[in-house]
């Protein structure tokens, strides 16, 4: 099967500073990737759709200047989280579908837990 | 407004006893039906699709387009099906996939 990977899987940071999580698709081009931010035992949160070559989508009450989101190849996806403070503290999770047509299922990343202290 | 709804956060079953998860949506237009699922410490992953019509350990799932529901069934649930399923409709032309809540699946011996 297809193969998502997201690095890092865990993040610590300092109040303030900013991190990029990667999501990469292994082993097939990804014209769209999907981020979502999930709570503890709560569902996914879809935050913003990136399209490659194109500005990312965002949902309602998503900050675009604080989840800034670069699609900037098929293969590679990146999630920068600026200023970050504690509650942004979550799980935050990628996933990737294949160009071409028929559209297939999503395909996801094992997830990266940020930690803002 | 898209919105897919599972009604149950928590669902509790014998083992060999049969279990229903449901999921309902209200979408303008005709999404594909996905479920998903997510066992303890892994990372999402396909359990089925409508389209393809096909039994995936055991599961299936029916999409009633007129009660606009994709309710996901097995007859003789097992321990190791215990894990958080979560209904998810994809829209091809808008290219938005969500997910509903996620109902936890525990299934005890």
């Amino acid at each position: 099967g297809a193969v998502v990977s997201q690095h890092p899987s865990r993040v610590i940071c300092k109040s303030g500073t900013s991190v990029k999580i990667e999501c990469r698709s292994l082993d097939f081009q990804a014209t769209t990737m999907f981020w979502y931010r999930q709570f503890p035992k709560k569902s996914l949160m879809l935050m913003a759709t990136s399209n490659e070559g194109s500005k990312a989508t965002y949902e309602q009450g998503v900050e675009k200047d604080k989840f800034l989101i670069n699609h900037a190849s098929l293969t590679l996806s990146t999630l920068t989280v600026t200023s970050a403070h504690p509650e942004d503290s979550s799980f935050y999770i990628c996933s990737a579908r294949r160009t071409g047509s028929p559209p297939t299922e999503a395909f996801f990343g094992q997830g990266t837990r940020l930690t803002v202290v | 407004a898209q919105r897919v709804t599972q009604p149950e956060k928590l669902l509790s079953v014998f083992k060999g006893a049969p279990v229903e998860l449901k999921c309902n949506y209200s979408y303008s237009g005709s999404p594909e039906l996905f479920w998903y699922v997510q066992y303890s410490r892994q990372r999402l992953q396909l359990l089925l699709r409508h389209i393809s019509r096909e039994s995936i350990k055991g599961f299936t799932a029916d999409l009633n387009k007129g009660e606009t529901s994709f309710h996901l069934k097995k007859p003789f649930a097992q321990e190791e099906d215990s894990a958080m399923y979560y209904c998810a409709p994809l829209m091809y032309n808008n290219n938005d996939m969500r997910f509903g809540a996620g109902t936890r699946l525990t299934v005890k011996p």
